[in-house]
């Protein structure tokens, strides 16, 4: 496979399920972000990691759980969530910053979630 | 105050027009900028990056860069239906690269 891949690629979930969103890059990026997309809102931010340290968390509640074991991976652990937390979760890698194009960010398909 | 500030349109034109489409943003520590395209229900793809001030043309595509009024456009010539769609701009922070600030997109309907 090549690009960045999110599975699962759709996820409805009650709100005292866990569950897991995973992302693999195949780009040899050293950087890895989550992103949440709600309807007609910015895309916001919420984890970014770099050479698997967490180097951002925008105040994202606890109920959300990043985990990267290694640069290609990165995991959005999800326990409790509610219903404002349906949403389409985006993955973006990106090579360590160098200038230019080096921040380019790729992103892959999302993960469509409803929490009912 | 937002980072990047876009028109959320719709923004329609003919086929074949230019589309324009702008973005401001407020930090000037801002370095780089970004042009994703997004169809519904689909994730966002690069379309061009710049850095410089001026122009840069790829394909149909002009991005500009004018670091002293603080916008970046992108120009779409000869419009096609298929690049109706979404766009985003973003910039990057300029205390944290690997920080980007999104605006909330540009509807883009091209009629045929």
């Amino acid at each position: 496979e090549t690009g960045v891949t999110q599975t699962p690629r759709h996820l409805v979930m009650g709100m005292t399920n866990k569950k897991s969103l995973k992302c693999e890059q195949h780009l040899g990026h050293n950087a890895m972000y989550w992103y949440k997309q709600s309807a007609k809102k910015p895309l916001e931010l919420m984890f970014v990691y770099n050479f698997k340290e967490q180097t951002e968390n925008n105040s994202v509640p606890s109920r959300f759980s990043p985990e990267c074991p290694n640069s290609s991976h990165l995991f959005l652990h999800l326990h409790t969530l509610q219903p404002e937390d349906s949403a389409l979760y985006l993955c973006a890698s990106s090579q360590e910053f160098v200038g230019g194009s080096q921040e380019t960010q790729y992103f892959g398909p999302g993960t469509r979630l409803l929490v009912l | 105050q937002k980072e990047v500030e876009q028109n959320s349109g719709p923004l329609s034109v003919p086929e074949g027009a230019i589309a324009s489409l702008n973005c401001t943003y407020s930090d000037r520590g801002s370095q780089s900028f970004f042009w994703y395209r997004q169809y519904s229900g689909k994730s966002p793809e690069l379309i061009m990056f710049i850095y410089s001030n001026g122009d840069k043309e790829d394909g149909r595509f002009t991005a500009q860069l004018n670091k002293a009024s603080q916008y970046v456009s992108l120009l779409i010539r000869d419009s096609q239906p298929s690049d109706s769609a979404t766009y985003l701009c973003a910039g990057t922070s300029p205390y944290n690269f690997n920080k980007f600030y999104f605006g909330s997109g540009t509807k883009l309907n091209v009629k045929p």
